[in-house]
């Protein structure tokens, strides 16, 4: 499976954009990156998911290049309560290489 | 996405005793379910994947006859925590998966999670 590294803190500022990023060097051809995002004391809640280029959705974008050995999720106008963990997954969906490892995660703090 | 419900949400227990925590589906039948540990400031860790009507398959270095899983129907997969001692003390979490909006594959839905404390 494909090991994923990311920092492992930031911290923010209120009203900032927040780009979170992750290298996965060894993603296979049809591995999707799935990232997520914790709460203390709460089970991770799924952010988005992506395969290439860029998608978004009403609370982020993930941007990837072309080589797929990396991946940045960018998070938009960060408020207090986007304080928190988020960790990226790299795993084949349609077969049993899921994404299921969680690597370190980046801690992310906002600021006032 | 699937809604899942974990119980208790906190339990404390004595050296040496067995504590059972509970993973609901419910609104989703879940032939496999993942349980997860994760120790203060850590990542979580993959114990095992329970399988509907058959053995659970356990990560390496995770003992089969500490954890044992039960995922006895679709909905529902219970892990029990045998002879448990301080070192146990932990954040157990649970997930189905499901997929996701807008075409997302194979997304993971988690429990919020049992706090397991061992005096």
């Amino acid at each position: 499976l494909a090991k994923t590294t990311q920092p492992i803190s930031m911290d923010s500022y209120e009203g900032q954009e927040v780009n979170i990023t992750c290298s996965h060097n060894n993603i296979a051809t049809n591995d999707y990156i799935t990232w997520y995002q914790q709460f203390p004391s709460q089970g991770p809640r799924f952010i988005i998911q992506g395969y290439k280029t860029k998608v978004t959705n009403e609370v982020a974008s993930l941007f990837i290049p072309a080589d797929r050995k990396s991946s940045t999720l960018s998070l938009p106008r960060v408020s207090l309560s986007d304080t928190a963990v988020y960790y990226c997954l790299v795993g084949d969906p349609d077969t049993g290489r899921r994404a299921l490892t969680f690597g370190s995660g980046t801690r992310l703090q906002v600021q006032p | 996405g699937a809604v899942v419900s974990q119980h208790p949400s906190w339990v404390i227990c004595k050296s040496g005793t067995s504590v059972k925590i509970e993973c609901r589906s419910l609104d989703f039948q879940a032939t496999t379910m993942f349980w997860y540990r994760q120790f203060p400031k850590q990542s979580l860790m993959l114990m095992a994947t329970s399988n509907e009507g058959s053995k659970a398959t356990y990560e390496q270095g995770v003992e089969k006859d500490k954890f044992l899983i039960n995922h006895a129907s679709l909905t529902l997969s219970t892990l029990t925590v045998t002879s448990a001692h301080p070192e146990d003390s932990s954040f157990y979490i649970c997930s189905i998966v499901d997929q996701g909006k807008l075409g997302a594959k194979n997304i993971q839905y988690f429990g919020a999670g049992t706090r397991l404390s061992v005096l």
